[in-house]
């Protein structure tokens, strides 16, 4: 059973520069989430896929974020202009179809962003 | 919308002794409930849901919790801390009515949990 994979687990940028994350969900889920952790609180909703549609996106999502899943497979989430303010763990997640919003979410180990 | 709350940042218990870690909800209707645990420098694993039925839920590692409408909580207990217990806990909430925003996962602060030897 492979789960949901990261990449890269870590990055350590400037601020000005563009990072982009990647993401494989569990294989046969068409759901795919991106979330945001900042240290000492709880994951944040940034938005959500129903295979290659991009259906919901947080306020939290400026137009510096952009993410895509282009063949409803694997996702990527871009930051341009990176601020230090965008310092978090970006947890990407998935979630099979069917079952409304009860379904269990499987989360990915989370990629490390510290913006210098 | 939906709120989360989790009381106690930080919660510290000997080996053995009973774990009870709280969470109360906000919602006009009684959402979705979890309980993920987090280990860190790591990603987030399902320790239990509610979505129906039985409102005493038993999930992994000797956790349960139970839902109770009447006090909008969802607390987490294990009888027995063990060691590898010690970890950050985050109760969440999902809206079961269809429409924009019930796929999306609210999240409390999280506990963390320390076990003392």
């Amino acid at each position: 059973d492979t789960g949901v994979s990261q990449d890269p687990r870590h990055k350590i940028t400037k601020r000005g520069q563009n990072v982009t994350f990647r993401c494989d969900p569990i294989s046969e889920h068409n759901r795919l989430y991106w979330y945001r952790q900042t240290l000492g609180q709880g994951p944040e909703f940034l938005t959500y896929f129903q295979n290659e549609a991009q259906l919901e996106k947080s306020r939290l999502l400026s137009d510096r974020f952009s993410a895509e899943r282009p063949k409803g497979s694997f996702s990527t989430l871009e930051i341009q202009r990176t601020e230090q303010g965008d310092s978090a763990m970006y947890l990407c997640a998935s979630s099979p179809s069917g079952g409304g919003s009860g379904n269990t979410i499987y989360f990915g180990e989370g990629s490390w962003l510290t913006v210098v | 919308a939906q709120s989360v709350t989790q009381l106690g940042s930080h919660v510290s218990v000997s080996e053995g002794a009973l774990v009870l870690l709280r969470c109360n909800y906000s919602s006009s209707v009684p959402p979705y409930l979890f309980w993920y645990v987090q280990y860190p420098n790591q990603g987030l694993q399902l320790l239990l849901k509610y979505t129906t039925g039985a409102t005493l839920v038993k999930g992994i590692n000797g956790f349960e919790a139970e839902f109770k409408k009447s006090e909008t909580s969802f607390h987490l207990t294990k009888p027995s801390a063990h060691m590898s217990d010690a970890a950050e806990y985050f109760c969440a909430v999902s809206d079961r009515r269809p429409g924009a925003g019930s796929y999306q996962l609210t999240f409390g602060k999280g506990t963390k949990l320390s076990v003392i030897p």
